[in-house]
């Protein structure tokens, strides 16, 4: 019953090599997140798709291509790893709905996949 | 300046302590506000959701204040469950074309035995 799951929880590569992980979300959610966590523990927001359309690319390097091949899937491939791709990479989604203090998009978490690059 | 404001702390308090976190936000076209809880090594878990008209939730309460643009964070009767960093987050919202969440770099809480 887990709402937002990631694969891999764990992974270690060589620099060079090319990766994806995998973020799926049970909660019916309409748009999908990819945040990056790096050392210093700041958390910061990648790209987000909403019904599997891009809707925010921030300043990422090309070499990070996410991929939505349904509302309830949202990878991530990193093509040439470098040493400063080492972070915890979180995937997020979030409904839209209205409430009673107004429109509510509150972002939910999976637990996060942690690159290591060697 | 950053788009959202945080002490790093930490803050060490003996268990029982009322603390306070505030954090300031850069944008005034932000529209929700939220604080996030993050243990070592976790996901971020939403903690509340924060209103103009200010909430409360047990022995959490978040107030707004969109004149000044900060948020703020008061914990009373501090447990050792508490210790984990508090993060402070920002959504400009659909009118900017935008539902992503800006974060502040997070506080640091220790309760104390």
């Amino acid at each position: 019953d887990t709402a937002v799951s990631q694969t891999p929880k764990y992974l270690v590569t060589q620099m060079g090599n090319d990766k994806s992980i995998k973020c799926e979300q049970n909660l019916g959610h309409d748009t999908m997140y990819w945040y990056k966590q790096d050392s210093k523990k700041f958390l910061k927001i990648m790209f987000s798709y909403n019904n599997k359309e891009l809707i925010i690319n921030e300043t990422v390097p090309n070499r990070f291509s996410p991929k939505s091949p349904d509302k309830a899937h949202l990878n991530l491939h990193i093509n040439s790893l470098e040493l400063g791709d080492s972070a915890v990479y979180f995937c997020a989604s979030s409904p839209y709905v209205l409430a009673g203090q107004g429109w509510v998009d509150t972002q939910y978490f999976g637990p996060g996949t942690r690159l290591t690059v060697l | 300046r950053k788009e959202v404001e945080q002490d790093p702390g930490p803050f060490n308090v003996p268990e029982g302590a009322t603390v306070a976190f505030n954090c300031t936000y850069s944008n005034s076209a932000s529209q929700s506000f939220f604080w996030y809880r993050q243990d070592c090594r976790k996901e971020p878990k939403l903690l509340m959701s924060v209103y103009s008209s200010g909430n409360e939730d047990g022995r959490f309460t978040a107030q707004l204040n969109r004149a000044s643009q900060y948020i703020s964070l008061l914990i009373r009767d501090s447990k050792l469950s508490d210790s984990a960093t508090y993060l402070c987050a920002v959504n400009i919202g659909v009118r900017a074309g935008r539902r992503a969440l800006t974060f502040g770099s997070g506080t640091r809480l220790q309760v104390q035995p």
